[in-house]
């Protein structure tokens, strides 16, 4: 099975800090990597897949990048909107796996 | 309007059933792989299953293999969870989701999740 590793589990930011949320996966996943908000209460909503590719509708200040094992989600200037919890997810192989998540709380 | 709406979640003993459905509006979805994930309370995403288009291709997670069976009926637009011999750590809001396949791979629309609790 592959493992995600979110790093880290748990942030503390500002509004308008650049926020980074690492994601490791334990082999290669061709890139098949998306990533997903969940605000409290609510479903996830994808933001991002294949890596990098903005789903639309989704502000331009997230982005995402890496390559093979090593994986980013950048937020570039934190908006209040934006508190919430962040999961990465492979899906190159099954059993399909999440993150652990990364919250995001204000400071 | 695309929308998926699941239903069919409740409270059940444990070692008892319960058959989840999920309804798709807005779309037509027999061409896409349709999966279910949970979530336990105040925990992450957890994959359960995946069932291909056409229903040729079914996976599930360890967690719940020869337990649970997902199906979908594409004449009614509609996917569904059998969970038997079901336990505590079962417990969880469960989310109908579209897998979406092309040069690359997502998840999206998802539902709005019903909530399964398995208590005595």
């Amino acid at each position: 099975d592959i493992q995600l590793t979110q790093s880290p589990s748990f942030l503390s930011a500002s509004v308008g800090d650049r926020v980074t949320i690492n994601c490791r996966a334990s082999q290669g996943i061709n890139n098949y990597l998306a990533w997903y908000q969940q605000k409290p209460g609510k479903t996830p909503k994808l933001l991002i897949y294949g890596v990098s590719t903005l789903q639309s509708g989704v502000p331009s200040r997230f982005s995402g990048s890496g390559s093979g094992t090593e994986f980013t989600l950048t937020i570039s200037s934190l908006q209040p909107e934006d508190f919430a919890t962040y999961y990465c997810q492979q899906l190159n192989s099954y059993p399909l796996t999440f993150g652990q998540g990364t919250k995001v709380e204000i400071k | 309007e695309v929308q998926l709406l699941e239903s069919g979640g409740g409270l059940v003993q444990p070692g008892g059933s319960l058959r989840l459905s999920c309804a798709a509006s807005g779309f037509t979805f027999k061409y896409n792989a349709k999966s279910w994930v949970r979530q336990a309370p105040g925990k992450g995403l957890e994959w359960v299953s995946t069932i291909s288009g056409g229903g040729e291709d079914i996976f599930y997670a360890d967690s719940v293999k020869g337990r649970f069976t997902i199906s979908r009926d594409n004449s009614k637009n509609t996917l569904d969870l059998q969970m038997n011999s079901l336990r505590a750590e079962d417990t969880a809001i469960y989310y109908c989701v579209i897998f979406g396949w092309g040069s690359h791979r997502w998840f999206d629309p998802w539902g709005q999740g019903t909530l399964v609790t398995v208590s005595s």
